[in-house]
């Protein structure tokens, strides 16, 4: 069983720029969340996919959009790249209806932006 | 909102001994999860393990157990019996119960060294 895929592994882009960020879900998950991780800190939520629709969003600016497709699979696009957009960014899937929706995390895409 | 705090940016342990990862939580809710998740340099965030706040009984994995304090909330990881393989970034986070859309709110970790 595949677990969380995410593509590409690292990607160097200059500012303003535009990057699409891809994540396959773990086989019978259909809830996926994007997550920022700049050096040095702790994940911070970006938004979260549900049924092809943006659930809930974190704190982040409208240059972060996303997209979730009929099998689950998802998208981050980032627009206007700024240096402070240089980070790990991880994918992490769910099934909604679970008991206490344990996220699965992928192994992140690492973009700098120069 | 809920934040999360890690206050030892980095613990040294030796193998075979044991060590106690600290975390602290702020939230008005009174239902929700608790996960410690581990980081290798690999990348892959794994979870190590997660406590419901319902319940008083400590969650325990093999070797790493929880000291869960809901009234002082804190949410502390103790991995005994260390092996070189536990090297790795670790995060505390906290999720939010009375929601169908679970998310994360994570602490900015703590750095753990094995040493032989």
């Amino acid at each position: 069983d595949a677990g969380v895929t995410q593509s590409p592994t690292h990607l160097i882009k200059t500012r303003g720029q535009q990057v699409t960020l891809r994540c396959s879900p773990k086989s019978g998950h259909d809830t996926v969340s994007w997550y920022q991780q700049a050096l040095g800190q702790g994940p911070q939520f970006i938004f979260q996919y549900y049924e092809e629709e943006e659930r809930q969003r974190g704190n982040f600016p409208d240059r972060f959009s996303g997209h979730q497709f009929p099998n689950y699979s998802s998208e981050l696009n980032v627009n206007a790249l700024l240096l402070g957009d240089s980070a790990l960014y991880l994918c992490a899937s769910s099934f909604r209806s679970a008991s206490y929706n344990e996220q699965f995390f992928g192994p992140g895409t690492r973009l700098t932006v120069l | 909102a809920q934040t999360v705090t890690q206050s030892q940016p980095e613990m040294s342990v030796q193998e075979a001994e044991t060590v106690t990862l600290s975390c602290t939580y702020d939230t008005s809710e009174s239902d929700y999860y608790l996960f410690w998740y581990k980081q290798p340099p690999s990348r892959q965030m794994i979870l190590v393990i997660r406590q419901e706040a319902y319940k008083q009984q400590n969650a325990t994995e093999n070797r790493f157990s929880v000291n869960f304090q809901k009234a002082a909330k804190s949410f502390s990881l103790k991995i005994s019996d260390s092996q070189l393989g536990d090297a790795a970034m670790y995060f505390c986070a906290y999720r939010s119960a009375n929601s169908g859309y679970s998310t994360l709110t994570f602490g900015k970790g703590t750095m753990l060294l094995v040493s032989p």
